[in-house]
């Protein structure tokens, strides 16, 4: 089972800062299979990266997601008031699908 | 529009069992493989399978395999999720979600169903 470790656990930043939120795996991610999600409180989560890099529909281009291999990140250029939630790295090119831990996004 | 439309919540007494519906439309129900993940409260997510909804094919998370089925219903596209023996720590909410790629089993989720919480307590 590949572990996805995400760090840091909780991000305090203001308004209009920029994120950098890291996740690695114990083995390397198969064909980049490597998605993000936000998650806000009482809703599921909603699709943001996949294939490590590409964004999904109607994600604005402040998202983008890079890496290959054991490490990955997702970045928000300028955060927006919209965008303090948990976000989730998943990998699902080796079965079982795994999920990292999260890393919320707090205002600071 | 694209969605899925889970069942309410349920509570049950350790032991028993639960079934959770995942109501699909706006697409080809058969075309996409299909996922289900639980998240405890407060926790993170966890994958517990797959159905193919074309054949009816599945593969379980390993610690949940026995007590855990994954069927669907073309008539009605619908896919379920049983959960049986039910222990407080399967206390949870439960998420149906699509493979956003048509026929692919590998793939990111792109449609999540709303949710459906059960709670496990005698």
């Amino acid at each position: 089972e590949i572990v996805l470790t995400q760090s840091p656990g909780t991000l305090s930043l203001s308004p209009g800062e920029r994120a950098t939120l890291s996740c690695r795996a114990s083995q390397s991610v198969s064909s980049s299979y490597l998605a993000w999600y936000q998650q806000k409180p009482g809703q599921a989560p909603r699709l943001l990266i996949y294939g490590a890099s590409s964004r999904a529909t109607g994600i604005p281009d402040r998202f983008s997601g890079s890496g290959s291999g054991t490490d990955f990140t997702l970045t928000i250029s300028r955060l927006e008031p919209e965008d303090f939630a948990v976000y989730y790295c998943q990998q699902y090119g080796s079965s079982p699908v795994t999920f990292g831990q999260g890393t919320k996004v707090e205002i600071k | 529009q694209v969605q899925l439309v889970q069942s309410g919540a349920e509570v049950k007494k350790p032991g028993a069992s639960v079934k959770v519906s995942c109501k699909a439309s706006g697409y080809t129900f058969t075309s996409y493989y299909m996922h289900w993940v639980r998240q405890a409260p407060g926790q993170g997510l966890e994958w517990m399978g797959i159905i193919n909804p074309s054949g009816g094919s599945t593969s379980y998370a390993q610690k949940l395999q026995g007590r855990v089925t994954m069927t669907r219903d073309t008539s009605t596209s619908t896919v379920y999720m049983e959960l049986s023996s039910l222990r407080s720590e399967d206390t949870a909410v439960y998420y149906c979600a699509r493979v956003w790629r048509d026929g692919y089993p590998k793939g990111a989720f792109d449609i999540w169903g709303q949710g459906t919480m059960v709670t496990v307590s005698s």
